[in-house]
């Protein structure tokens, strides 16, 4: 089974600058994809970026990137030039790749509160 | 404008009295799924269907039940509700094969009294 771990439960920044929030997963896989999610208080899920193990290239997403390190199954999240629209619970989430015979669901850490002061 | 809709948005209601929320989606895809989501324990899947007539058990599925006679629909079903599933549900729904975005509903806040 895997597990998703977001050891942060609260985080703050101040406008204009730079955050990173912290994943690791645990998993046998060799393909999957990782995600981060964005829940304002409206409670909508809004996907923020994924990104795909097999590519070694670390995905971007305007203000949005991950540092995805597969050997240290770590995958976290930075956001630059933090808004306080960015504050928001932020889920990180895990899939397993294409696997016949088994639909894939998706895995959530516990999430990160972050709040962007201004 | 690709939608997933949720009904009810809220909902209060007493132990044991049976409820249904539904999903509905406009982008007819195959997979479809419910989550709950508590405090600290992040989104959990309570069941899923890969298609119509298709469904199967996720991570916590007591208590609820699902069905999916068209490809649209997928309500969840609380035949004898309980405290404990006093709680934020989600529906999600993307299509089948490779990885696509996965979408999500407005989310249903249920109070069981």
């Amino acid at each position: 089974a895997q597990t998703v771990t977001q050891s942060q439960p609260e985080m703050s920044v101040q406008e204009a600058e730079t955050v990173t929030l912290s994943c690791t997963y645990d998993t046998s896989e060799s393909n999957y994809y990782l995600f981060w999610y964005k829940q304002p208080p409206s409670r909508q899920m809004i996907l923020v970026i994924r990104q795909e193990a097999y590519k070694q290239q670390n995905a971007t997403e305007n203000r949005f990137s991950v540092n995805f390190q597969k050997a240290a199954k770590s995958f976290s999240l930075k956001i630059s030039d933090s808004q306080l629209g960015d504050t928001a619970m932020y889920f990180c989430a895990f899939m397993r790749g294409m696997a016949s015979g088994s639909a894939r669901q998706l895995t959530f850490g516990s999430g990160t509160q972050l709040t962007v002061l201004p | 404008e690709a939608q997933v809709t949720q009904n009810p948005r809220y909902l209060i209601t007493v132990t044991g009295k049976k409820l249904t929320v539904t999903c509905s989606q406009n982008m007819n895809h195959e997979y479809m799924s419910w989550y709950r989501q508590d405090p600290g324990l992040g989104l959990r899947q309570i069941y899923y269907s890969m298609n119509v007539e298709v469904t199967d058990k996720g991570d916590v599925p007591e208590g609820y039940k699902v069905s999916r006679k068209e490809k649209r629909n997928f309500p969840l079903i609380l035949e004898s509700p309980s405290p404990n599933q006093t709680s934020l549900y989600f529906c999600a729904t993307r299509e089948q094969g490779p990885v696509k975005t996965q979408y999500f509903g407005p989310g249903t806040r249920l109070l069981v009294l």
